[in-house]
């Protein structure tokens, strides 16, 4: 069965840097391009991040490009997403989902980690 | 960036009606390469993360119940749900994948009547 468990989320003030992890189970993670996908309160979905399966290609979402780092460790089957100079907007549930080999459909998704960002 | 719009916004239904929700892409989504639509939907229940039920406009994923239908080729598409059931009321989105930063639509909210 797959899994994709989340978790580092929180309260955290404007400014400020958070680290969320996401550990993959069920599936050979070493072989699937991985994504984070969030989600502001009350509001639609929006993508924000691909690393392949190999970290060889990494794309980002102009809201976060520059401030936010996605990366993973296929030998502890964990992707993670590094956010700096967090602002208000930055507030959402954050999902780790799983690529497809043909194409950047989500197939599995986390069950997400919040994050707020507030003085 | 690749604009989706889908409506209506939200729609309101009584259990085993039949109900269709459109999404619209601001470029074609179709790959001449393969003649595939880079388009999926998803499905959110209150409270739950998003569900896969379509991808390349039309394939079901593994364990979506038949009712479900996608259809729809280059720049329009439609997710049918046919005998609407109360275990269906959720939000659905549309999302392309034919290109980076992948979009999605805004949702479609589906409630009972």
């Amino acid at each position: 069965e797959v899994q994709l468990v989340e978790s580092g989320g929180g309260l955290v003030k404007p400014g400020s840097s958070l680290k969320l992890s996401c550990v993959a189970s069920g599936f050979t993670f070493s072989s699937y391009g991985m994504h984070w996908i969030r989600q502001a309160p009350k509001k639609g979905l929006e993508w924000i991040a691909l690393i392949y399966y190999d970290s060889s290609n990494k794309y980002y979402a102009d809201s976060v490009k520059g401030r936010f780092t996605i990366s993973r460790d296929n030998s502890k089957n964990t992707l993670y997403l590094e956010m700096n100079s967090l602002r208000s907007e930055d507030t959402a549930m954050y999902y780790c989902a799983k690529g497809c080999y043909s194409g950047d459909y989500f197939d599995y998704w986390g069950q997400g980690v919040m994050v707020t960002v507030s003085s | 960036d690749i604009v989706m719009t889908q409506s209506p916004s939200s729609l309101a239904v009584s259990a085993g009606e039949t109900v269709t929700i459109n999404c619209k892409s601001s470029q074609s989504l179709l790959y001449s390469g393969n003649q595939k639509n880079y388009l999926a939907w998803y499905q959110q229940k209150p409270g739950q993360s998003p569900k896969l039920l379509i991808y390349w406009a039309s394939t079901r994923q593994s364990g979506v119940p038949d009712r479900f239908i996608g259809s729809g080729s280059g720049t329009d598409f439609t997710l049918t749900i046919s005998s609407v059931q109360a275990e269906d009321l959720a939000i659905y989105y549309c999302q392309q994948y034919y290109d980076t930063p992948y979009t999605f639509g805004a949702g479609t909210k589906l409630e009972l009547k």
